[in-house]
């Protein structure tokens, strides 16, 4: 099955400053998905990222405060914007684990990400 | 929208059984998923079932499907501390022409010697 190489594993920010993510994926795979998992939370998909096209966000989640980019099969980020406390947040990418959703999903190791 | 409710803590004791359990609302899910997750780590599938199955057994794990009720349910049998983890359920469904998982609220499983 696919592998997700996640970075930066952790990082501290300054409110106000942005962080940018890193998913890169072994295989191609049509589809990544970005999640957010608050302190003692589930998770929460904050979007999905199609190669070549602007990515769908879900509800609750725009544009303007995670930015996506997915420039190839294999490799897409996820942009934290204008941070602040309410951020502090795991964000995990996913893709399909092999062929079809039956194989399950893959996730990435997660970034911890805490703004101060 | 879609809702995954799971209890959110159990405690057994080394070599007992554990079931955790789980319910959702969407009837057409097609497959549901159990993935473990350990601390400071990403999320591991452990295993699924398809929509049209009540039962799957792999090695330790059972999953159990009611799909009248809406109910999912993972024993893990001989349950050791290398076990203690958080253990989310996930259903899949096919929502605005497009694959989507929505997570349950996730069990932590604490493991007594």
């Amino acid at each position: 099955s696919a592998v997700i190489s996640q970075k930066p594993s952790r990082d501290i920010c300054q409110r106000g400053t942005s962080l940018t993510i890193q998913c890169q994926v072994d295989s191609q795979v049509t589809m990544m998905f970005w999640y957010r998992q608050q302190p003692g939370q589930s998770l929460t998909l904050i979007a999905t990222a199609n190669q070549g096209s602007e990515a769908t966000y879900e509800s609750g989640f725009v544009i303007d405060k995670f930015p996506i980019s997915r420039p190839n099969l294999t490799f897409s980020t996820l942009t934290v914007s204008n941070m602040s406390p309410e951020d502090s947040s795991i964000y995990l990418c996913s893709v399909e684990a092999g062929q079809g959703i039956g194989s399950g999903y893959t996730f990435g190791s997660g970034t911890r990400l805490t703004v101060v | 929208g879609e809702d995954v409710e799971q209890s959110l803590f159990l405690s057994v004791r080394e070599g007992d059984s554990s079931v955790i359990n789980c319910t959702y609302t969407d009837s057409s899910s097609t497959y549901l998923y159990w993935y473990k997750q350990e601390p400071g780590a990403g999320l591991q599938l452990l295993t699924y079932i398809f929509s049209n199955m009540d039962m799957k057994q792999d090695q330790r794990l059972t999953v159990l499907l009611n799909k009248k009720d809406k109910h999912l349910s993972l024993r893990i049998a001989d349950t050791q501390t290398g076990d203690s983890a958080i253990y989310f359920c996930a259903e899949t469904s096919s929502a605005g022409g497009y694959q989507k998982v929505t997570f349950g609220t996730g069990t932590k499983l604490q493991v007594i010697p």
